[in-house]
């Protein structure tokens, strides 16, 4: 089976741009959760989705929203994008929300630069 | 809010040492732990689970512990190899949160042969 696949693999945008970042889980997984890495740090935690319900957000702004397509893929989009926002930026898929025990698939990631 | 900790931030060995990287959290009410490798400029992939209520688990050459009371996980690689050269991240899930992980900031690993 494939693993959690993302695209674009790398973006660069200028500052003020808007950006949408995808992400396919493995098959029968129905949680996508999506992480933040800036250089140096451990990931940060942003949203987390369960039957195209957004059933976690994480201390970001209004400008990162998120959704949950029927096939339970998902898309993060960050409007006025600020330089700050640089980073790698992680999707995890994982079979259930409600079992504290799953295992969390992390993606390659989606490095974006903003200019 | 839950704070996690990783001990050292950089860490080199010679080939062929044992080695343990220490993980701390503040907030002991955690569902799982979960420890995870990363190679530059690529995804996580998991190495080991542990759920709360579990002492260790152990894959290969790997064992990891959990001390939930005192808020400390350990990683233990046995006989490392210039392979493990990696940053290790320890995550953190809480009991009411799950599948939101907290993160360590890693170690950064250098295993010279």
């Amino acid at each position: 089976d494939a693993g959690v696949t993302q695209s674009p693999t790398h973006l660069i945008k200028t500052r003020g741009q808007q950006v949408t970042l995808r992400c396919s889980p493995i098959s029968g997984h129905k949680s996508v959760s999506w992480y933040q890495q800036v250089l140096g740090q451990g990931p940060q935690f942003i949203f987390q989705y369960y039957e195209k319900e957004e059933r976690g957000r994480g201390n970001f702004p209004d400008r990162f929203s998120a959704r949950q397509f029927p096939n339970y893929s998902s898309e993060l989009n960050v409007n006025a994008l600020l330089l700050g926002d640089s980073a790698l930026y992680l999707c995890a898929s994982s079979p259930t929300r409600a079992e504290g025990t799953d295992t969390q698939y992390f993606g390659p990631g989606t490095r974006l630069t903003v200019l | 809010k839950q704070e996690v900790t990783q001990i050292p931030a950089a860490l080199s060995v010679p080939e062929g040492e044992n080695l343990v990287l220490n993980c701390s959290f503040t907030d002991s009410a955690i569902y799982n732990l979960q420890w995870f490798r990363q190679d530059p400029g690529k995804g996580l992939t998991s190495l080991l689970l542990i759920q709360s209520s579990q002492r260790e688990q152990t894959s290969g050459r790997l064992n990891a512990s959990l001390d939930k009371s005192s808020g400390r996980s350990t990683l233990y690689i046995a006989a490392s190899q210039p392979g493990d050269s990696a940053t290790y991240l320890c995550a953190v899930g809480g009991i009411y949160n799950f599948n939101k992980f907290y993160f360590g900031s890693g170690t950064k690993l250098n295993v010279k042969p």
